[in-house]
């Protein structure tokens, strides 16, 4: 089955640290890879998303390249900030034909200090 | 442009009880699904309807979980009985086709004690 494994948190960082939060995926066909992000008391976001190998999703400074090789879909961000605290989520979906649901890893806390 | 809606935002109920949630996806779109997310980790589908029908439910506890979308835009999801396991998030999705970007609503907490 389809299935995502993602670094477990919490990650601590001080503010303008450099950020990487690791994320691999084990699927059948080609799947589309999402990073989402839940702030404290909200839903789900879209952080940012690539639907194919070698594409790379960027969105408010994070970024994420699709790593076919390596199974890969790491998140980084060059320079945190303490509104970047939340819990981010690596997911795929693979449209089958028969519904294209999101299978998402356990989430990472990230907390950035002063 | 409004995002999904969902109520109530907390329900606490006792075990055996019964309990419903409401959802509102965005305007206009066809594809709605309901997740199960359990403290400390990432959220489950547990189905999903295109307008009104059903397209996953593979999931869906059908012995005590219930959803409907009656007319392709709300939709409820019902817990009867409830049990303790059953404590977690509630999401609801939308996304414009099968295979767009899902857009999540805020979620219901649910404690079953």
């Amino acid at each position: 089955g389809n299935s995502v494994t993602q670094m477990e948190g919490p990650v601590t960082l001080s503010e303008e640290a450099f950020l990487t939060i690791n994320c691999t995926y084990t699927a059948t066909g080609y799947p589309s890879l999402f990073w989402y992000v839940q702030y404290p008391g909200e839903g789900l976001q879209l952080l940012l998303k690539a639907t194919k190998a070698d594409d790379k999703g960027s969105n408010k400074g994070f970024e994420a390249t699709y790593r076919k090789e390596t199974t890969s879909f790491h998140l980084e961000k060059g320079s945190v900030q303490v509104s970047d605290s939340a819990v981010y989520f690596c997911a795929l979906t693979i449209n089958t034909g028969g519904g294209n649901k999101l299978t998402f890893g356990t989430g990472t806390q990230l907390k950035v200090e002063l | 442009e409004a995002g999904v809606a969902q109520s109530p935002r907390y329900k606490i109920i006792e075990k055996r009880q019964s309990v419903a949630f409401w959802c509102n996806p965005i305007s206009g779109h066809a594809t709605l699904y309901w997740y199960q997310q359990i403290l400390g980790q990432g959220p489950k589908l547990l189905i999903q309807f295109q307008n009104n029908g059903v397209v996953d439910d593979s999931q869906l506890p059908k012995d005590r979980f219930s959803a409907e979308r009656l007319k392709g835009v709300d939709s409820t999801l019902k817990i009867q009985p409830a049990k303790l396991e059953d404590s977690a998030v509630y999401l609801c999705a939308s996304s414009s086709g099968l295979t767009d970007t899902q857009y999540f609503g805020p979620g219901t907490r649910l404690t079953v004690l």
